[in-house]
């Protein structure tokens, strides 16, 4: 069974500072997909970015890019000029290519943005 | 944009009632999800849909819980009794077809069992 393990419970980020969030996963699969979803304090699950497993290059969005190492089954999170928007729950997940797999999420890292 | 939408957004029952939480996921969606967050904790799975029928459940969803398509926009989720533990956030996400890797989420539902 595939897991998925964010050992980081609370993160901490000054306003226009850098942080990094960490999730490490488990799989026997060789084709499948990472994630990183935000969910705020209203709760709603919101894509902050992917990354295919069978490419190299690490997936950027905006001020959000991901370090993948397969080899090593490591997927974190940078997010770079912190924004107090920023401040939420951050889920890592995972999710095997095949037809209609489910999404498996580890237990998340709250980020505080502080001024 | 096209979105995933869910009703009630919050919804408080007493323990042994039944409840049905709906969903309505993008129009040209083919699968469809359940998965369920307790308060504090991770999202865990608990069904996939497609073609009327389910295409995997996990461990959580016991003969408590059916999934429905019955029309040809709404997904319900029903708890036919529920219990103290269901109290938690029901979130419905669709997907477009079997190649696609992204899964839209509503917004939840928020469950209240006491």
């Amino acid at each position: 069974a595939q897991t998925v393990t964010q050992s980081q419970p609370e993160m901490s980020v000054q306003e226009a500072e850098t942080v990094t969030l960490s999730c490490t996963y488990d799989t026997s699969e060789s084709d499948y997909y990472l994630f990183w979803y935000k969910q705020p304090p209203s709760r709603q699950m919101i894509l902050v970015i992917r990354q295919e497993a069978y490419k190299q290059q690490n997936a950027t969005e905006n001020r959000f890019s991901v370090n993948f190492q397969k080899a090593a089954k490591s997927f974190s999170l940078k997010i770079s000029d912190s924004q107090l928007g920023d401040a939420a729950m951050y889920f890592c997940a995972y999710k095997y290519a095949g037809t209609a797999s489910k999404l498996t999420f580890g237990t998340g890292t709250r980020l505080q943005v502080t001024l | 944009e096209p979105e995933v939408t869910q009703t009630p957004s919050h919804q408080v029952t007493q323990m042994g009632q039944e409840v049905i939480l709906r969903c309505v996921p993008i129009s040209n969606h083919l699968y469809f999800y359940w998965y369920r967050q307790i308060l504090g904790q991770k999202v865990e799975f608990l069904v996939s849909f497609y073609n009327n029928e389910i295409s995997e459940k996990s461990e959580i969803f016991d003969d408590q819980f059916s999934v429905e398509r019955p029309d040809g926009s709404n997904f319900t989720l029903k708890i036919r009794s529920t219990k103290l533990e269901d109290s938690a956030m029901y979130f419905c996400a669709s997907s477009a077809d079997r190649s696609s890797y992204e899964q839209y989420f509503g917004p939840g539902t928020r469950l209240t069992v006491t």
